[in-house]
């Protein structure tokens, strides 16, 4: 199957710096990708939906100013946590796919 | 938007037992997965089944597409099949929505 890979894997980083997370289809071409998060004991939330060439699509409750996704290619999306809290800690993860989605490994944030 | 309800939100089996994990949607679907997630959080993906039945050793699934309903069946369940189920759906084009999932514990 395809192959969608997410970098880093787990980061720790001090309140109020900004963090980059990238989601990467290594064999396939993604016109869009899709951001989720996870916190402890829950469920993956949609976060965004992520557009090559185009502003994101954020979900309710999503600040976009918080959370900055770039698209720039047809295999690449970022996700940049700015300014982040110790709230902002949690389990991001990428996916992409026409039908079947595949996801990235995850990326574990946590901001002390 | 879509809703996707999974039952029963726990599960606690002895090993050797089988098992039947269900989810429900709120709307058709056009895509549909259970997926399996590790301690590290990583989403394993065990079945992509809009429709019909598919097995894969002693997991199997069946989607009644019409109905709005999917199956995992898991047989003879060892205790390397603990963890969290998943089932999410999606209409084209749009991105997967994921049900609460099922917290399976299996004990030796």
């Amino acid at each position: 199957g395809a192959v969608v890979s997410q970098h880093p894997s787990w980061v720790i980083c001090k309140s109020g710096t900004s963090v980059k997370i990238e989601c990467r289809s290594l064999d396939f071409q993604a016109t869009t990708m899709f951001w989720y998060r996870q916190f402890p004991k829950q469920s993956l939330m949609l976060m965004a939906t992520s557009n090559e060439g185009s502003k994101a699509t954020y979900e309710q409750g999503v600040e976009k100013d918080k959370f900055l996704i770039n698209h720039a290619s047809l295999t690449l999306s970022t996700l940049t946590v700015t300014s982040a809290h110790p709230e902002d800690s949690s389990f991001y993860i990428c996916s992409a796919g026409q039908g079947q989605a595949f996801f990235g490994q995850g990326t574990r944030l946590t901001v002390v | 938007g879509i809703q996707v309800e999974q039952s029963p939100p726990d599960l606690i089996l002895q090993e050797g037992a089988n098992s039947t994990l269900r989810c429900n949607f709120s709307d058709s679907v056009n895509n549909l997965q259970w997926f399996h997630q590790n301690p590290w959080g990583q989403l394993i993906n065990l079945f992509y089944i809009p429709s019909g039945t598919k097995q894969n050793g002693r997991l199997s699934a069946t989607t009644v597409a019409t109905e709005r309903y999917s199956l995992l069946y898991i047989s003879s369940s060892q205790t390397t099949d603990s963890g969290v189920y998943f089932c999410a759906g999606s209409q084209a084009g749009t991105a997967l929505i994921f049900g609460k999932g099922t917290t399976l514990s299996v004990s030796s």
